[in-house]
């Protein structure tokens, strides 16, 4: 009965690769996001999905792709991975996008470029 | 823009003692949500307490409370009779309507609670 989950939990890949992260919320919420934490715990919003269409898009670099096939699925595709992409990546979900809705997060994917 | 301040990196305290952890916020928007999250070791981010800027009751969650000085822009955690299982990283963070419900954290707190 996980609430938000992401797969895989943990990644290790070499620079230049593509890979996906993916996410998932039985909840039935409508609003998904990715956040990233760097090395030094530092968490930033990267985008941010409303009923399968992108509402906020951070200054990230286009090599990162977010996907939302339906409402309860937001995944995150990374071309030419660099070694400054090595971080945890969290996907949380939201009733709405409303600041008034706590926001439920995943367990997290730590991505270790090499 | 809006940004958060945590000014304290780490701090200890005995179990069963209390530890307050300091935050201040900068927004231009009047109407806004503060929280504070826990990260334990297993990295899952777990919500601890949220207060709505347009209450002035502080709010309280069993042993967790919240002091916020909204003129003043400060939102601090009251964390009393502390738990060994509260050892964690604790993040503050703001959401207001104008930044499109995302979340601006502050930099984190290491709490170790010593038995």
């Amino acid at each position: 009965d996980t609430a938000v989950s992401q797969t895989p939990k943990y990644l290790v890949t070499q620079m230049g690769n593509d890979k996906s992260i993916k996410c998932e919320q039985n909840l039935g919420h409508d609003t998904m996001y990715w956040y990233k934490q760097d090395s030094k715990k530092f968490l930033k919003i990267m985008f941010s999905y409303n009923n399968k269409e992108l509402i906020i898009n951070e200054t990230v670099p286009n090599r990162f792709s977010p996907k939302s096939p339906d409402k309860a699925h937001l995944n995150l595709h990374i071309n030419s991975l660099e070694l400054g992409d090595s971080a945890v990546y969290f996907c949380a979900s939201s009733p709405m996008s409303s600041s008034s809705y706590e926001q439920y997060f995943g367990p997290g994917t730590r991505l270790t470029v090499t | 823009a809006q940004t958060v301040t945590q000014s304290q990196p780490e701090m200890s305290v005995q179990e069963a003692e209390t530890v307050t952890l300091s935050c201040t916020y900068d927004t231009s928007e009047s109407n806004y949500y503060l929280f504070w999250y826990k990260q334990p070791p297993s990295r899952q981010m777990i919500l601890v307490i949220r207060q709505e800027a347009y209450k002035q009751q502080n709010a309280t969650e069993n042993r967790f409370s919240v002091n916020f000085q909204k003129a003043a822009k400060s939102f601090s955690l009251k964390i009393s009779d502390s738990q060994l299982g509260d050892t964690a990283m604790y993040f503050c963070a703001l959401d207001t309507k104008a930044a499109g419900n995302k979340l601006t954290f502050g930099g984190g707190t290491r709490v170790l609670v010593k038995p």
